[in-house]
């Protein structure tokens, strides 16, 4: 039962460099998330998508850009990382309809420190 | 912007006890309401979700929502060392946008 898969589960970066985190759910979700989670706060929402080709802003979207070209992907790039961008990352997915409670999967996080 | 509150702590009490947790939300039309539990250094996860005004109860758990005062709590009763965890208050609006709150620790002493 893999549900929720986040790569690498850890990274360190310099200012200014880019680097993509991966995410692959197999539970076939519609919808899926991105956060962040800086130490002692709780979750920020990223982005999020609600289907393959379907993306939007959440709280704290400026830095990143996200594709969702397929049900099971939702990678989130960084692009020239900051240090106000290390914090831990969580994946999450989750399905809406009659039978769901709305419950979100969190994959296992990537902690990623800028410096 | 959509906001949900919720006191950090951390909160403390003895094992045995009843231990209270709080959260209030902004937007008066969310639908869907959850409490996340997440122990240090591992991902969250759901302990009780709520979607009508009224007490739902799951074990040693209850819930409690009041949509006239954008309000929600969770109990806890017959707290356990294994209860210390970080508690998340979630709130689903738009159907698919969930926002979570600060968290509030809490620690449950032997």
């Amino acid at each position: 039962n893999a549900g929720v898969t986040q790569t690498p589960k850890f990274r360190i970066l310099k200012i200014g460099q880019s680097m993509t985190l991966q995410c692959t759910q197999d539970m076939n979700h519609n919808y899926m998330y991105w956060y962040r989670q800086d130490p002692g706060m709780g979750l920020k929402l990223i982005y999020y998508s609600v289907g393959a080709g379907i993306t939007d802003k959440g709280e704290v979207p400026n830095g990143y850009n996200v594709s969702r070209s397929t049900t099971e992907d939702f990678p989130l790039r960084l692009e020239l990382a900051a240090p106000s961008q290390t914090s831990v990352y969580f994946c999450a997915s989750g399905q809406t309809g009659v039978e769901n409670t709305g419950e979100l999967f969190f994959g296992e996080g990537s902690r990623l420190t800028v410096l | 912007q959509k906001e949900v509150e919720q006191n950090s702590g951390p909160l403390s009490v003895p094992e045995g006890a009843i231990a209270s947790l709080n959260c209030t939300y902004s937007d008066r039309g969310s639908q869907s309401f959850f409490w996340y539990r997440q122990y240090s250094g591992k991902s969250p996860e759901l302990i009780m979700f709520i979607y009508s005004n009224g007490d739902k109860e799951d074990g040693r758990f209850t819930a409690q929502l009041n949509k006239a005062s954008q309000y929600v709590s969770l109990l806890i009763r017959d707290s356990q060392p294994s209860d210390s965890a970080t508690y998340l208050c979630a709130v689903r609006y738009g159907g698919f946008k969930t926002i979570f709150g600060a968290g509030t620790r809490l620690f449950v002493k032997a």
